[in-house]
């Protein structure tokens, strides 16, 4: 079954220091995509960085990087230099590319950010 | 500005009355999708739609109905509410099919059902 899996319901990071927040997904097909969003506290849910199965670099968007290791299944965010405003809600997402293209979220990691 | 619009924004009802949460996107998106979000469950996809009048069961469609008639717009009807339906709907469009682009998602509906 095609499932995402996000361990961790809650992390702190030292403001200016890196975190990663991890993300397993399990699926049998060759053709997905990874996304993660971020929801802060106003309800929004902000696109962050993207990974295609095929993709053989590791996405990066500015502060943002996804660390995929495909034949772990795991497509984790990493985010460099921690702001105040990181803190949020995190969610990594799934698509699928042929047969079905249902969306699926794992469950989210709430990161608080502190001074 | 390119937006996903939905309206209500909040909304309490009562159980069994039909209500409809609008959805309108200016993107000109050909995928559309409707999630809840319920805590500790993260987001769930209800139905989705790759184009006008192609429409598909996400995870969780019980106890909902959408439609496609134009392009842009994709209401979702829940016809006769119940209370395990309270949640906080978001409706979202992608400009791919494929599911190599992120979705937009508009600022949310939080329905209360009594």
């Amino acid at each position: 079954a095609q499932k995402i899996t996000q361990t961790q319901p809650g992390m702190f990071v030292q403001e200016k220091e890196a975190v990663t927040l991890d993300c397993t997904y399990d699926t049998s097909d060759q053709s997905y995509g990874l996304f993660w969003y971020k929801q802060p506290s106003s309800g929004e849910m902000i696109f962050l960085i993207y990974q295609g199965s095929y993709d053989e670099q590791n996405a990066t968007e500015g502060r943002y990087s996804l660390n995929f290791q495909k034949a772990r299944k795991s497509a984790n965010l990493v985010i460099s230099a921690s702001q105040l405003g990181d803190s949020a809600m995190y969610f990594c997402a799934m698509s699928h590319t042929s047969g079905t293209y249902k969306y699926i979220f794992g469950t989210g990691t709430r990161l608080k950010v502190l001074a | 500005e390119a937006q996903v619009t939905q309206n209500p924004r909040y909304l309490i009802t009562v159980t069994g009355k039909k209500l409809t949460v609008t959805c309108s996107q200016n993107m000109n998106h050909e995928y559309m999708s409707w999630y809840r979000q319920d805590p500790g469950l993260g987001l769930r996809q209800i139905y989705y739609s790759m184009n006008v009048e192609v429409t598909d069961k996400g995870d969780v469609p019980e106890g909902y109905k959408v439609s496609r008639k134009e392009k842009r717009n994709f209401p979702l009807i829940l016809e006769s509410p119940s209370p395990n339906q309270t949640s906080l709907y978001f409706c979202a469009s992608s400009s791919d099919t494929g599911g190599n682009q992120p979705q937009h998602f508009g600022d949310g509906t939080r329905l209360s059902i009594l």
